[in-house]
């Protein structure tokens, strides 16, 4: 299976702040990579597939760039309604998987 | 505006049987192919199942498979995941989740149904 791990875990930063993430393939994916945001007892949203295309309706503030193993994944500016968990997930090959999150807050 | 609504979830004992099910709203759901993805407390998110629009299509994670069994009814708008032979480990948040490209990625998500296997 293709290990997906990202980092931070974790990040605390204030509203105007950039927020990057990485996330980090055990094996080359192409950019069959997305991002997504889930919040307490909320359905998990997409934001980004195939690496760096961004989601109808998802501000502009969020991006992604990246291909083969290495991605990242911007807040341009962080907003208060930006905290929550984001994972990655690569649909590149079967199974599908996951990376382990990153929660981001408000400092 | 699109929905999915899991239901069916709950308390089970190790060994035994549940069906989830997911009632799609607001596309045309017999035009898409469907994941089901569970969140457990110790791995995280997990993608356990694909089905496409016909149905002719179907996978399973390692750990699922030859126990659980994904199945729809675009008649009513359904998907199911019928889950036997449970164990403490299948104690997960349960997600249905829309394929728009069949390609394993998901656009839309359901909030999830939570099932607790224990004695």
């Amino acid at each position: 299976d293709i290990q997906m791990t990202q980092s931070p875990s974790s990040l605390s930063a204030s509203v105007g702040d950039r927020v990057t993430i990485t996330c980090q393939a055990s094996q080359d994916i192409s950019n069959y990579l997305s991002w997504s945001q889930q919040k307490p007892g909320k359905a998990p949203k997409a934001l980004i597939y195939d690496a760096s295309t961004l989601e109808t309706g998802v501000p502009s503030r969020f991006s992604g760039s990246g291909s083969g193993t290495d991605f990242t994944f911007t807040i341009s500016s962080l907003q208060p309604e930006d905290i929550g968990t984001y994972f990655c997930q690569q649909y590149d090959t079967l199974p599908f998987t996951f990376g382990p999150g990153t929660k981001v807050e408000i400092k | 505006e699109m929905q999915l609504v899991e239901s069916g979830g709950g308390v089970v004992q190790p060994g035994g049987s549940l069906r989830l099910s997911c009632a799609a709203s607001g596309f045309t759901f017999s035009h898409y192919t469907m994941n089901w993805v569970r969140r457990t407390p110790g791995k995280g998110l997990e993608w356990i199942s694909y089905i496409s629009s016909s149905s002719g299509t179907i996978y399973y994670a390692d750990s699922v498979k030859g126990r659980f069994t994904v199945s729809r009814d675009n008649a009513k708008n359904s998907l199911y995941l019928q889950m036997n032979s449970l164990r403490a480990e299948d104690t997960a948040v349960y997600y249905c989740a829309r394929d728009r490209r069949s390609s394993g990625w998901s656009d839309h998500w359901g909030q999830g149904t939570l099932v607790t296997v224990s004695s």
